[in-house]
Order: structure tokens, then sequence, then C-alpha cells
């Protein structure tokens, strides 16, 4: 059983490109979260999708950004015209149940490592 | 707002000794999640817990609800152990996944 897949774990880009940022959640999880780490800062949330929906993008910066979760396929994060200041880590975290509590764990991928020359 | 305070920042320890990282929260989260963040970027749950104690091998975790406060303890400490340490919290209500992230206590084990 796979755990959480991200790729690309390294992405580099130059401003104004597009970056696509993709998640397969375990088998099984159907909640999706994305998180982002900027340098020297804690990680902080940006969006929670489920099948075909997208539940609360509260976290997402309001332009450039989009995130989805088909019904076939992994859950994609989209960021069009790349800026420097958009260089973070992100990360996917999927769930089997609605909003991870203490009883039930939060599995995380690796990150994708996003550069933008 | 919800806030989560991690120390130390840093913590650079001998092989064998005993580790502690610390948390406090503030008002408005009711739980707390440990992650361990290897050196490749990689996150790990470590616990979930809103009351008491949990142990897992030679980890540790303790939350004091009254005082808001949550430490991560690591007996007989290995280099192996060496990663960022995070403190995430839970926000009480219904947006619980959101989590309020510490900036993490980077650990170094030296043999």
């Amino acid at each position: 059983n796979a755990g959480v897949m991200q790729n690309p774990r390294h992405l580099v880009r130059r401003r104004g490109q597009e970056a696509r940022l993709r998640c397969s959640p375990m088998k099984g999880h159907s909640h999706v979260y994305w998180y982002r780490q900027l340098p020297e800062e804690g990680l902080k949330f940006m969006v929670y999708l489920q099948k075909e929906n997208i539940i609360d993008e509260s976290g997402m910066p309001k332009e450039r950004f989009s995130a989805e979760f088909p019904k076939e396929g992994p859950s994609i994060l989209r960021i069009q015209q790349v800026v420097r200041g958009d260089s973070a880590a992100y990360f996917c975290a999927s769930s089997r149940t609605v909003s991870p509590s203490t009883n039930e764990k939060l599995f995380f991928g690796s990150g994708t490592q996003l550069s933008v020359l | 707002k919800n806030e989560v305070e991690q120390s130390p920042q840093n913590l650079t320890a001998q092989e064998g000794e005993f580790i502690t990282i610390n948390c406090s929260y503030s008002v408005g989260i009711s739980a707390l999640h440990w992650l361990q963040q290897h050196p490749g970027g990689g996150i790990v749950s470590l616990f979930m817990l809103s009351s008491g104690k949990k142990k897992h091998g030679r980890l540790i975790a303790t939350i004091n609800i009254q005082e808001k406060h949550s430490s991560l303890h690591i007996t007989a400490s290995h280099p192996r152990d060496s990663a960022v340490y995070i403190c995430a919290g839970f926000n009480s209500g219904g947006s619980n996944y959101k989590l309020t992230f510490g900036k993490g206590t980077l650990l170094t084990v030296n043999p």
C-alpha cells in the first residue's frame, strides 16, 4: 500500500511559467490537503479537497493558484505565471475520513520543492 | 488567532541523551499533532493527542490542557533521530484540518 505520492520531487521554473504539482493520496483516502512551507517559515494550510470538490480554499492566494481533485487521477495544484516568491516546498496530505482528528491519522507526501529562477 | 510556539529552535545532543522539545499553544486549539520531517523533506506523523500521554518506542508525547503545553521526549537518542520536529495544533470547531504549525525544532544528535 503505497503512501501519499507527490511528483515531481523538484521542479524548476522560470518567472512567468506555469507549475503543476501532483498528489496521489493513499489508497482508500478521498480527502486531500495541500500545505506550503516557505523558507524559514512553518507549514501553512492552502486548500482542502474531496473528489471533484473544493471544500476549503481559504489558504490559497487569490490569484494564480488553483487546485483540483478530479474523479480519476491525482490532485493537482497549479500555479500560473510563477514568481520568485512562490519558491517553497509544497506538501500534500491525505486522510480516510473528513477532518483528521486524534483518532484519524494524517499522511503526508514527500513534498515538491519548487524553485523559481 | 491560533498560534503554536516551539522551543528550542535548534537542539544539539550527544547520542544516548534524553531529549525534550516543547510546544505551547493558544486558546482555540483542541489537540496537537507531532510530526517529524526528515532531512530529505518527507513528513511523518508521530503522535496526535488531546490529553494525557502517548508512547511509541523511544518517543513519548505529553500534553497538559490546562497549561496549553505539550512536550515530545526522545529517550536514548540516536543520530538517526536527527530531523526537524514540528508541533501542529488542531483548531477547535469544524475546520481542524487546517492545522496551525509551529516553525519546527531542528534536532541534531551526534555520535
